[in-house]
Formats: C-alpha cells, sequence, structure tokens
C-alpha cells in the first residue's frame, strides 16, 4: 500500500523533448513536494504545493512546470529538456507545509531521469 | 559556502563499530535538525529529529546537536550491514522548507 506514488520510475529521452512526471499521496497530506537529487546526491527543494497552492518555488528554469490538479496529486511537466536536467526527481508530501519536526515529509521512491 | 556541508564518504566500518556522522550549518535561525536514512535506489526516510539543542536517543541511534558550534551528529552504536546507506541531515529554520546536506554514504562490512 504505497504511501507516495511517482510514474514513471525510469526516464530516458532525448535532448530538447518535453516530458512529464506524476506523482500520487493516499496519505490525506495538505503539502507536496518536488525535490531534485543531482549525481552527488545533493537533495534541493524544487517546488512545494499546500492544498493546490503554489507555496515555494525555488530558483528554477522555467523549463520545469508544476500542476497540483488536486490535494492528491503533484506533476511535473518540464520542456525542451536538457543534458543537467539528468537527476532523480523526488516527490514528498507532508501533513502541512514545512515537513519539519514531527510533520514529517514522506517520499516518493524517485523518477531516474537521463537525457541523453 | 552551502549552507549545510555534510562530509560525502564513504565511510566504511565493521559490523559492530560506532558510527559518527556529522553535519555542520551557517544559518543561526535552523530550529529543527533531521536526520534521514536512504537506501540505494529509494527514496529517503526520516530517522530523528531534534529540535533546539540537545541529545535525543532512539534504540541504537543518537542524534546530538550543538547550536553554539553549528554542528549536529548522529551516531549509530552496534552498526549493522543493513545499516549500509546515505544519510543526509536536513535542517529547518521554521519555515515551509528543508535544506539538505550533501549526505554521507555508510558502508558496514560484516
Amino acid at each position: 500500500d504505497t504511501a507516495v506514488s511517482q510514474t514513471p520510475k525510469y526516464l530516458v529521452t532525448q535532448m530538447g523533448n518535453d516530458k512529464s512526471i506524476k506523482c500520487e499521496q493516499n496519505l490525506g497530506h495538505d503539502t507536496m513536494y518536488w525535490y531534485k537529487q543531482d549525481s552527488k546526491k545533493f537533495l534541493k527543494i524544487m517546488f512545494s504545493y499546500n492544498n493546490k497552492e503554489l507555496i515555494i518555488n525555488e530558483t528554477v528554469p522555467n523549463r520545469f512546470s508544476p500542476k497540483s490538479p488536486d490535494k492528491a496529486h503533484l506533476n511535473l511537466h518540464i520542456n525542451s529538456l536538457e543534458l543537467g536536467d539528468s537527476a532523480v526527481y523526488f516527490c514528498a508530501s507532508s501533513r502541512t507545509s514545512g515537513g519539519w519536526g514531527d510533520n514529517e515529509q514522506f517520499f516518493g521512491p524517485g523518477t531516474r531521469l537521463t537525457v541523453l | 559556502q552551502k549552507e549545510v556541508e555534510q562530509d560525502p564518504g564513504p565511510l566504511s566500518v565493521p559490523e559492530g563499530a560506532i558510527v559518527s556522522l556529522n553535519c555542520t550549518y551557517s544559518n543561526s535561525a535552523f530550529q529543527y535538525f533531521m536526520w534521514y536514512r536512504q537506501y540505494s535506489r529509494k527514496g529517503p526516510e526520516l530517522l530523528m529529529y531534534t529540535y533546539s539543542s540537545g541529545n535525543k536517543e532512539d534504540g541504537r541511534f543518537t542524534a546530538q546537536v550543538d547550536k553554539s558550534s553549528k554542528y549536529i551528529s548522529l551516531f549509530i552504536r552496534d552498526s549493522q550491514p543493513s545499516d549500509s546507506a546515505t544519510y543526509l541531515c536536513a535542517m529547518s529554520p521554521n519555515t515551509d522548507k528543508l535544506i539538505f546536506g550533501t549526505g554521507t554514504r555508510l558502508q558496514v562490512f560484516p
């Protein structure tokens, strides 16, 4: 019974293509996040939505566009993919915004994106 | 300079050893301090969190925070091969996001 799920698990694509990653949580949480983890394991937040509203938008190229159709879903669309976009993208959720202390963030299994 | 610094390792220890993992940080506004464990090809999962300074113990794991030195530690006693993973520290100044360290890869060999 997966709490935070992502699809696809692996994504291999050519430079210049457009792709989407989907995330769903069944925990009843209000807040969802997208993180990017590079090859050195550095995990950096990209976006956060609270109750379908964007609350964090880090310095991310506008080729990346998140969309939250409802509280349980947060998708990430990437236009004009570049080599530097290759990374593992994690979705996470927490009961409310912040995700610190006992307001734990639960992470999905990740989507490994490779841009050729 | 990153807000949170963590030695990437790898740290390789024999089974049964005491492991010490550390992070330093620069932002004195950080109040919550967390340790996440990430197994290979999986998402991070929360191990422990502490608020402000002090120690917290949970089984074989002890988290320590020294705010005066801007230094946090995670100790693992009686380490097991199943502890082999990447350990990420994370911190928050009580705002909407966490700042993560780069993670330390730990290998415990039998």
